[in-house]
């Protein structure tokens, strides 16, 4: 099975930058996502991991640590629209099968 | 537009009834999930079709049943309804072996 961690809520200010974590273990392995969500709509795809390192995407980046287990998010230059759900997902390895963390709830103050 | 399409969009039913959600994935898609999200919760899976066949399951209710038709387009049966099932259900899919899930705006459930 999978189990996947990642914190309930972060605040941060606007413009500043917020540093999202997530770890997992995980039977398998093919790749770990995250998404935005915002409330009553649908998850939209930010990222995508499969490989050690980072990816940048504008104001958003994320990195993966295979080994260790761990991912972060990383949200730049934040704005209020930022406000939302962020949901870390692994991929298992034989199924495919997509399973999400519980979601981490960023609120950008002015 | 994410190019899934779930209906209905919003659906209210009493305790007892028996529903049953559609989805259309994206043009040449071929693997379906079907997610429940409560209220403040994350998103449960409860199954995922590929190509028609069953590829995995989740923590589905036995109430609960799914398919994937030869058009790729799925549906989800829930039965014996409770109103611990009010929730939004999601679809979603993607290639299969794709980098990505594209979600629909889901089925809001209100079991009263």
């Amino acid at each position: 099975g999978q189990n996947i961690d990642q914190p309930t809520k972060m605040t941060a200010t606007e413009g500043a930058i917020v540093q999202i974590n997530c770890t997992y273990q995980t039977s398998g392995f093919n790749g770990l996502f995250w998404y935005q969500q915002h409330a009553g709509e649908a998850p939209t795809f930010l990222s995508y991991n499969v490989l050690d390192g980072l990816e940048e995407k504008g104001r958003f980046s994320s990195f993966l640590s295979r080994s260790k287990g761990y991912s972060y998010l990383l949200l730049k230059e934040l704005q209020m629209k930022d406000s939302a759900s962020y949901l870390c997902a692994v991929r298992g390895g034989r199924d495919y099968k997509l399973s999400f963390g519980a979601g981490t709830t960023v609120t950008v103050r002015a | 537009d994410s190019g899934v399409t779930q209906t209905p969009k919003h659906l209210i039913t009493a305790t007892g009834q028996r529903v049953t959600l559609r989805c259309s994935p994206r043009s040449g898609d071929l693997s379906v999930y079907w997610y429940q999200q409560s209220l403040d919760q994350g998103l449960q899976f409860l199954i995922q079709y590929y190509n028609g066949e069953e590829r995995a399951k989740g923590n589905i209710l036995e109430r609960f049943s799914a398919q994937q038709f030869p058009d790729l387009h799925s549906e989800l049966n829930l039965s014996s309804l409770e109103l611990g099932d009010s929730a939004l259900y999601f679809c979603a899919s993607s290639e299969g072996r794709g980098p990505e899930a594209f979600f629909g705006q889901g089925t809001r459930l209100t079991v009263v």
